[in-house]
């Protein structure tokens, strides 16, 4: 089955530590996107991804880098310059960055910080 | 700035009722709208879009959306709520200057038995 997938779906993070969340799809999509989402905030966009080799930053993202080597792939660091990390994480892919492209979402990473 | 605005946080109702959750976009040109449900700890889940032509939206579950240009509103309804529909919905836009996808704050529902 195509889909995203986001691992691990809950992950505990000391102080000052940085931690790398995973996302993958095999919908064979071009773009990808980082949301945060914290309760009665919607989500936000953290960074995105047009294509391979490429990244922009979304509203929200000091204190966390991302990389885009394969298609597929699109792993989010959260970095001990993030002050306030946790919250729920989720990863989406869509055919193109196109606005009338459907995103599709994982399951989402609930990151805590210790 | 492109803004999308859910007034309810919170709507209880009664399994069998009627529901109808409220969006309201910022004023911009062809705007792509967008419901998406959330069940606790999950990812989002597309419900109906609205690019253009028939202002009446149908989607999956047995939701609808009506798009008013006029009201700047992007509505979704359904004629009878089921247990099972009790999660958290956002309303998002896309279009304007930039690729965002610009979402609501959410509501949560309810469904009383």
């Amino acid at each position: 089955d195509g889909g995203i997938t986001q691992s691990p779906k809950y992950l505990f993070r000391k102080e000052g530590q940085n931690v790398t969340l995973s996302c993958e799809q095999n919908l064979n999509h071009d773009a990808m996107y980082w949301y945060r989402q914290d309760p009665g905030q919607g989500l936000r966009l953290i960074y995105y991804s047009q294509i391979v080799n490429d990244f922009q930053k979304g509203d929200i993202a000091e204190g966390y880098s991302v990389s885009r080597e394969k298609k597929e792939s699109f792993p989010l660091t959260v970095t001990s310059a993030q002050k306030n990390p946790t919250a729920f994480y989720l990863c989406a892919s869509s055919w193109t960055t196109t606005p009338y492209n459907e995103q599709f979402f994982g399951p989402g990473t609930r990151l805590t910080v210790l | 700035a492109q803004s999308v605005t859910q007034p309810d946080i919170h709507i209880t109702v009664s399994e069998g009722a009627s529901l109808e959750l409220r969006c309201n976009y910022s004023y911009g040109a062809t705007p792509y709208l967008f419901w998406y449900v959330q069940s606790p700890g999950q990812g989002l889940q597309l419900l109906l879009k609205y690019f253009s032509g028939d202002t009446l939206v149908q989607g999956i579950k047995g939701f609808e959306a009506e798009f008013k240009r006029s009201q700047s509103s992007f509505n979704l309804r359904k004629p009878s709520v089921h247990w099972s529909d009790a999660a958290e919905y956002f309303c998002a836009r896309g279009g304007g200057s930039n690729y965002k996808l610009t979402f609501g704050k959410g509501t949560l529902l309810t469904v009383n038995p």
